[in-house]
């Protein structure tokens, strides 16, 4: 079975200041890592994958996450945020059954 | 990429009655899914819906509550009967993509059972 813990609930941050989502999993086998975003009142959107290959993944919208198989984490990443990126973000493994498992989320807020 | 259309969008519902969700993929995908997503929580998988056969459900959820159709690759249904205020929600329908490998998501139904 795989489960996913997103360490923080809720994150204000300022606008242009750096932003850290964080991401445990665990999960007795491979397993595929994602970090989706949902806007106020929208369905999900992929921002960034890791599939295998380099542990650094570059997504949409300047976020970037690093895969870190000792720790099991998965860290989402952006050096500077934009009001625009006030929303909900959830980290998400998919195992070899091909069923998504969720974080709780975490909710981003940025304040001018 | 696939691109994922669902309607309605939102509803407004009195209780004891059913609704059906339509999802329609811009593509044929092998794997559909169906997901809840409980006010200011994640999303919990509600059941697979496979194609041509009876959809397989996650624990907790039952196909009389919540029964659903998959006639080809491309749509599928989901009806919420006999609806109470516990069931106002989002339904979100996901398409995986070629390789399984990346989860597609529609807009999501906004329900609400009054």
């Amino acid at each position: 079975a795989q489960s996913v813990t997103q360490l923080d609930s809720q994150v204000p941050v300022f606008e242009e200041a750096p932003v850290e989502l964080r991401c445990n999993y665990s999960s007795s086998v491979s397993v595929y890592l994602f970090w989706y975003v949902q806007y106020p009142n929208q369905g999900l959107q992929l921002l960034l994958k890791y599939l295998s290959g380099s542990t650094l993944v570059k997504g949409i919208n300047g976020f970037e996450a690093e895969f870190n198989k000792s720790q099991t984490s998965f860290h989402l990443r952006k050096p500077s945020v934009h009001i625009s990126d006030t929303a909900e973000y959830f980290c998400a493994v998919l195992p070899n059954d091909y069923k998504l498992s969720f974080g709780a989320g975490t909710t981003v807020t940025v304040r001018a | 990429s696939a691109v994922i259309s669902q309607k309605p969008s939102r509803d407004i519902c009195q209780r004891g009655t059913s609704l059906t969700i339509q999802c329609q993929v811009d593509s044929q995908v092998t794997m559909m899914f169906w997901y809840r997503q409980q006010p200011g929580q994640s999303l919990t998988l509600i059941a697979t819906a496979n194609q041509g056969s009876e959809a397989t459900y996650e624990s907790g959820f039952v196909i009389d509550k919540f029964p659903i159709s998959r006639p080809n690759l491309t749509f599928s249904t989901l009806t919420v009967s006999n609806m109470s205020p516990e069931d106002s929600s989002i339904y979100l329908c996901s398409a995986q993509g070629s390789g399984n490998t990346e989860a597609f998501f529609g807009q999501g139904t906004r329900l609400t059972v009054v």
